[in-house]
């Protein structure tokens, strides 16, 4: 079956430094990936898209790439702030499947002053 | 555009009981979907609606159940609570196509005791 790993549940770094969170997936390879953020009790919420065909995607202080042939997405956080203390999401769909996402476990990214 | 909007936010409810959940997508938004969350399992599908039907389904057992309204709200029943059930549950609304980012309401927290 699919399957969609983050493989850290939790990643403390420094405020400043760059925070760079892995997202592996193996049995399908998806036609995209998103990133979705997601702060305690709260419902995820939309970062970045990224398709097969794009290498890298930035938006501010974020970047995400994607190597199809490792099956990885990267997430990268500069200049990391402790407001970006949250759970990241990867996430992706299959064609035959609309509406649903397949989403990893997350990763707690904690940002210390 | 006023966002996802979910009631009620907590419930408690005891073994047996049965719940409502209720979602309001954003307007123009016709694709519904329902997932649950908890830290043992992490975002899991539960069902999507398209246009008041229901278009996928994860792998739930039928105590779970939903429907859509021609306004494009949506409700979800759970019926004979277990305590497995706590659980927080979110609708997330989209257009309803594929590469379509969700978007998600703040959840309901449901506890069963």
């Amino acid at each position: 079956s699919q399957k969609i790993e983050q493989n850290s549940e939790a990643l403390n770094i420094q405020e400043g430094k760059t925070a760079t969170l892995t997202c592996n997936y193996t049995n399908y390879s998806p036609a995209y990936l998103q990133w979705y953020r997601q702060d305690p009790g709260r419902g995820p919420v939309f970062l970045l898209l990224i398709r097969e065909n794009e290498k890298e995607k930035r938006k501010e202080r974020l970047k995400v790439t994607f190597d199809t042939t490792l099956k990885q997405s990267l997430f990268h956080i500069t200049a990391s702030q402790p407001a970006d203390s949250a759970t990241y999401l990867c996430a992706y769909d299959r064609g035959s499947t609309l509406g649903r996402l397949y989403f990893g476990r997350g990763t707690q990214l904690t940002v210390w002053p | 555009k006023a966002g996802v909007t979910q009631t009620p936010r907590y419930l408690i409810k005891t073994r047996g009981q049965q719940v409502t959940l209720s979602c309001s997508p954003i307007s123009g938004h016709r694709s519904v979907s329902w997932y649950q969350q908890t830290p043992g399992q992490g975002l899991q599908f539960l069902f999507e609606y398209f246009s008041e039907t229901q278009r996928n389904k994860g792998n739930f057992p039928g105590r779970f159940s939903g429907r859509q309204f021609s306004n494009s709200r949506s409700e979800m029943n759970v019926s004979t609570l277990e305590l497995g059930d706590s659980a927080l549950y979110l609708c997330a609304s989209s257009p309803g196509h594929r590469t379509d980012t969700q978007y998600f309401g703040p959840g309901t927290r449901l506890t069963v005791l």
